[in-house]
């Protein structure tokens, strides 16, 4: 069942824009991860953030998590062509190990 | 890179063919994954081994056969797919089972013919 769900499903910015991802879960969660995608390739971890944690920074990343309104956030600012890519949130399952990855935001940069 | 690697990249197949697709993770991890990922539907986990041992088969039709012969090596053998099978297919990898950063491979894209 799907846990994790992004929003908006695609996003057009211009270079030097910031860009906002959000993602909504249904349970409880351990942690919170953000992974990127580019076309037709393997994710690439970005960053996890724990059920205890609010914000976590990593360079121009930024995440957020509110357990209460069970939602995450990935601020990306001053995004580059080379931010161009889909964008998932994943939590944890209802069986250890399994993380559960929404459908994603499909970001795109113009130059 | 991720130190996760799979080949081949690219694979066609006929619906009577048997292949093999491969993923090997130089990192040391005790924990391989198979996902499917399809067009407009979020990535479906096949497969979890942790320790060589299959700790998850998420209702995979069982013309997906995974094989764990050692903690760095995972393949999934295809026999008698069909056309809808055809995706990318990625492996992935973390330092044990749990809710622990996964580090994946390029994927392979299938093709079923």
């Amino acid at each position: 069942s799907q846990q994790g769900e992004e929003d908006p499903q695609a996003l057009s910015i211009q270079e030097g824009e910031n860009a906002t991802m959000n993602c909504s879960y249904k349970t409880s969660i351990n942690n919170l991860q953000w992974y990127r995608q580019n076309s037709g390739r393997g994710l690439v971890h970005l960053i996890l953030i724990r059920s205890n944690e609010r914000e976590k920074h990593s360079g121009r990343l930024r995440v957020t998590l509110d357990t209460s309104k069970k939602s995450s956030s990935l601020l990306i600012t001053a995004s580059r062509a080379a931010d161009t890519a889909s964008y998932f949130c994943a939590t944890a399952g209802s069986i250890e190990g399994n993380l559960i990855f929404g459908k994603g935001t499909k970001l795109s940069v113009k130059p | 890179e991720t130190g996760v690697t799979q080949t081949p990249r690219h694979l066609v197949m006929g619906m009577t063919n048997k292949k093999s697709l491969k993923c090997e993770q130089h990192l040391g991890h005790n924990a391989m994954y198979w996902y499917k990922q399809s067009a407009k539907k979020p990535l479906e986990l096949m497969f979890v081994y942790s320790l060589e041992e299959r700790v998850e088969n998420n209702s995979v039709p069982s013309r997906f056969s995974p094989e764990c012969p050692n903690s760095s090596h995972l393949f999934l053998h295809l026999h008698t797919l069909q056309p809808e099978d055809s995706a990318l297919y990625l492996c992935a990898s973390s330092q044990n089972r749990g809710w622990e950063t996964q580090y994946f491979g390029p994927g392979t894209r299938l093709l079923v013919l």
